[in-house]
């Protein structure tokens, strides 16, 4: 059973655009959520954190929307640019499972010049 | 800083065999996690170390295990390979156990089972 899902598995932006990657899941009892971002051959890098006790978080041209009610969360990227082309993973946590992130099967993101 | 090291980058064993995978955290991360990443399951929890102790366990087959070093260093040891664990197993650190900036990711291990 998967507890976070990423249901695109590929999303092509024109460069300058919005970016929006999507992901949901299942537990509620997850209280931290992370995007991470990888390229071939790397290890994931993280991007931006939220809370579950927020509902948006920003840091630069990155946001992350977080809502609790539909269990969703949201990563807009705004301008995309060519280099944001990666695969994007969501992940997920509770205190409980202190060391233990709860990844999404990742979004392949392809930002074209 | 150093970040997250993996050695080896690559590695090809013959099913039936044992192998060591080594992590060498983030200088003061004291917290070292390990994670499968297959492109059918995506990346997947083997365990969580801290300061020498298990304190969290994936759902994959006592074959795989690990330990962590008064170091924090930490390897994971895989018995009697199979073909199914091929895969690039990725070794994460971080100074607090949850809910912060980073747990950082190593550049991980591929590993081939033929």
């Amino acid at each position: 059973d998967q507890q976070v899902k990423q249901n695109s598995p590929s999303l092509s932006v024109q460069e300058g655009r919005i970016s929006i990657l999507n992901c949901d899941y299942t537990n509620s009892m997850f209280d931290y959520f992370l995007w991470y971002k990888k390229y071939p051959a790397e290890g994931p890098t993280f991007l931006i954190s939220i809370s579950s006790i927020k509902d948006k978080n920003e840091d630069g041209r990155f946001t992350v929307f977080l809502n609790k009610s539909a269990k969703h969360l949201s990563l807009h990227i705004v301008p995309s640019q060519p280099g944001d082309s990666a695969v994007y993973f969501c992940a997920a946590n509770y205190g409980g499972s202190q060391g233990n992130l709860i990844f999404g099967k990742g979004t392949k993101l392809s930002v074209k010049p | 800083k150093a970040g997250v090291t993996q050695t080896p980058r690559y590695l090809i064993k013959t099913r039936g065999q044992q192998v060591t995978l080594s992590c060498s955290p983030i200088s003061g991360h004291r917290s070292v996690s390990w994670y499968q990443q297959t492109p059918g399951q995506g990346l997947q929890f083997l365990f969580e170390y801290f300061s020498e102790t298990q304190r969290n366990k994936g759902n994959f087959p006592g074959r795989f295990s690990g330990r962590q070093f008064s170091n924090s260093r930490s390897e994971m040891n895989v018995s009697t390979l199979e073909l199914g664990d091929s895969a690039l197993y990725l070794c994460a650190s971080s100074s607090l156990g949850v809910g912060f900036s980073g747990y950082t990711f190593g550049s991980g291990t591929r590993l081939t089972v033929v």
